[in-house]
């Protein structure tokens, strides 16, 4: 079945605009998670949904960052006035509640702040 | 919280030998420890995993060890192809509640044919 698409694929922006990127989880998948990959490092947390509850932000950089999930499918992380040091791979990941520990990751955006 | 360290950065391996990468964790109450394989462009792949129940784990030519006592875990390839090429990642986790995933730094692996 499809996995866990994200889009765009890249992004190129300016210092100082808004960027949105989008997560499509696994068809069933009520955890979701965002993480952030910078250069030749590991993958940071960033915030975590389950189902209907109160998502989890304790990853998040700064308050520039947010994320939302809609009717418990699609994700937007948002990130407003960005910076030169926002630039990274953002990857999407979605798991099963029974199976939460096992994560699928989509492919990625990567944002490059000029 | 969880730190997890990753050795070495780098790998370079002849093919058909083995490789081995190594992660110690801090949080003894970690209990889920995956592994992970990013090949260029691509988002991470769970190749393997092991809970803290058991000591070894293999799945064809892959196998992963957790040593406890150590707080280490390893991966280990055996007969390694070209294919095998890329970024392995280890992680740790506790195994209830909220998965967060805390991350090595991840190894290059190169294999050369």
């Amino acid at each position: 079945g499809a996995g866990v698409s994200q889009s765009p694929s890249n992004k190129v922006t300016e210092k100082g605009k808004d960027v949105e990127l989008r997560c499509d989880p696994i068809s069933g998948h009520t955890a979701l998670y965002w993480y952030r990959q910078s250069l030749g490092q590991g993958l940071e947390f960033l915030i975590y949904f389950q189902g209907n509850s109160a998502p989890d932000k304790s990853g998040l950089p700064s308050d520039r960052f947010s994320a939302e999930r809609t009717g418990g499918s699609v994700s937007t992380l948002t990130i407003q006035r960005t910076q030169q040091e926002d630039s990274a791979v953002y990857l999407c990941a979605s798991s099963l509640r029974q199976e939460r520990e096992t994560q699928y990751f989509g492919p990625g955006t990567r944002l490059l702040v000029l | 919280g969880e730190n997890v360290e990753q050795h070495p950065s780098t790998l370079s391996v002849q093919e058909g030998d083995s490789a081995v990468i190594k992660c110690t964790y801090s949080d003894s109450a970690s209990n889920y420890f995956p592994w992970y394989k990013q090949e260029l462009g691509k988002g991470p792949q769970l190749i393997i995993d092991i809970r803290s129940n058991v000591g070894e784990k293999k799945d064809q030519r892959i196998a992963v060890t957790l040593n406890k006592t150590a707080k280490h875990f390893s991966l280990h390839i055996t007969e390694t192809q070209p294919e095998d090429s890329a970024v392995y990642f280890c992680a740790a986790t506790l195994n209830t509640g909220f998965q967060k995933l805390v991350f090595g730094t991840g190894t290059r692996l190169l294999v050369s044919p």
